[in-house]
């Protein structure tokens, strides 16, 4: 069955770096989020993206946020200076045609030190 | 309001007995809702979906109901297993937006063997 691949599963990080996190969608998927969970609370939208922009995004997502889709199978989400807030895990997710086949990544675990 | 925190709520059943848990969304212009799975340490995993011009949508064991008039949603598993432990939540979209989907809290499945 096709998966959503995300690397590294855990990342640490000191606070004021930069980190990127990758996730390869499915392969002819069309539409790209991401999402996050902070330990022990609901999963937040932060992004989606189509055509090569993104569509919407929360008010979680500031400046400090960005995403790209750099050679056509990997899509990436950047945290410019990290806070000890942005712990959390960050789950991928991709779909085929909107709501076709939405299928989520395992995560990365990012920890702020 | 939203209801988060580190304490979720907790269904604890017998082993073969029907568990159902419940959720209520937030937003009455949603027209599509997903329950979802999460096993420790992995992503969201699609259960099943209903869309709003329907009341009820079976699957293998599993039964989502949905009551627009309270916006109610609830998920029936028949004959729980151990496996079935994981936490559950519920989400909403709208289907003409971005495909962002509103998760709910979670409610924490036991199965008592």
């Amino acid at each position: 069955e096709p998966e959503v691949t995300q690397t590294p599963s855990h990342q640490v990080t000191q606070m004021g770096q930069e980190v990127i996190l990758r996730c390869v969608p499915i392969s002819n998927h069309l539409y790209f989020y991401w999402y996050r969970q902070i330990l022990g609370q609901k999963v937040e939208f932060l992004v989606s993206f189509y055509n090569n922009e993104i569509s919407e995004k929360s008010e979680i997502f500031d400046d400090q946020f960005s995403v790209e889709r750099p050679d056509g199978s990997n899509f990436t989400l950047k945290i410019r200076s990290t806070k000890l807030e942005d712990s959390a895990m960050y789950f991928c997710a991709s779909s085929r045609t909107g709501l076709f086949g939405y299928t989520f990544g395992s995560g990365t675990r990012l920890t702020v030190v | 309001g939203e209801s988060v925190g580190l304490h979720l709520p907790t269904l604890s059943v017998q082993e073969g007995d029907n568990s159902i848990i419940n959720c209520a969304y937030s937003n009455s212009a949603s027209d599509y809702f997903i329950w979802y799975k999460q096993e420790s340490g992995k992503g969201p995993q699609f259960i099943i979906d209903i869309r709003s011009n329907m009341d009820k949508r079976q699957g293998q064991r599993v039964t989502v109901l949905l009551n627009k008039t309270v916006k109610h949603l609830s998920l029936q598993i028949a004959a729980t297993q151990p496996g079935d432990s994981a936490v559950y939540f519920c989400a909403e979209t709208r289907m003409d937006s971005s495909y962002k989907l509103i998760f709910g809290s979670g409610t924490r499945l036991l199965v008592r063997p």
